[in-house]
């Protein structure tokens, strides 16, 4: 099973600030096969990139993901307020041992 | 649009089951996968599992194997999730998540429902 690390736990910014959150994985990642999903609270996650790059239907252009490998980066451009919640990697693909990292929480400086 | 709506929150005793709805709307029920995503109190994500709605055929996470029974009614476009052997360990949101053209990542999720297991 492929184990995602995401870094830093917490990112405390400001809005208009820039954030990078990484997501290192375990194995090399085929296809780069990498989501990311914001998630609010009380909300479920809402997919904002797959395939390490390609951004969702309706996500701003501020989101951006990047990377291949084992090394993938989630950035957020300039943040708005609405950005501020907890993103998350998942690893998908043929093989179905889904996993998720275990998050990074972009909090309000 | 497409819409996963989950049955309500539930209160089991430990060693009970629980059995999770998601009934799902605005595309062809039968043309995508459909999955269970869990969430313990201020946790991660945790996949537990894959039903193919067309045929009924399932695939489990390990650590839910034996666990947990995904069944589909093609007739009112549902998925049922039913963990048994509760434990308090098992309370978490739990999420009906829709796959994308078999890739197995998730653009459409239900509104989760909150299972709470406690003597």
């Amino acid at each position: 099973e492929i184990v995602l690390t995401q870094s830093p736990g917490t990112l405390s910014l400001s809005p208009g600030e820039r954030a990078a959150l990484s997501c290192r994985a375990s194995q090399s990642v085929t296809s780069s096969y990498l989501a990311w999903y914001q998630q609010k609270p009380g909300q479920a996650p809402r997919l904002l990139i797959y395939g390490a790059s390609i951004r969702a239907t309706g996500i701003p252009d501020r989101f951006s993901g990047s990377g291949s490998g084992t090394d993938f980066t989630l950035t957020i451009s300039r943040l708005e307020p609405e950005d501020f919640a907890v993103y998350y990697c998942q690893r998908y693909g043929t093989s179905l041992a889904l996993t998720f990292g275990g998050g990074t929480k972009v909090e309000i400086k | 649009q497409v819409q996963l709506v989950q049955s309500g929150a539930e209160v089991k005793k430990p060693g009970a089951s629980v059995k999770v709805s998601c009934k799902a709307s605005g595309y062809t029920f039968i043309s995508y996968y459909m999955h269970w995503v869990r969430q313990a109190p201020g946790q991660g994500l945790e996949w537990m599992g894959i039903i193919n709605p067309s045929g009924g055929s399932t695939t489990y996470a390990q650590r839910f194997q034996g666990r947990v029974t995904m069944t589909r009614d093609t007739s009112t476009s549902t998925v049922y999730m039913e963990l048994s052997s509760l434990r308090s360990e098992d309370t978490a949101v739990y999420y009906c998540a829709r796959d994308v053209q078999s890739a197995y990542f998730f653009a459409y999720w239900g509104q989760g429902t909150l299972v709470t297991v406690s003597s």
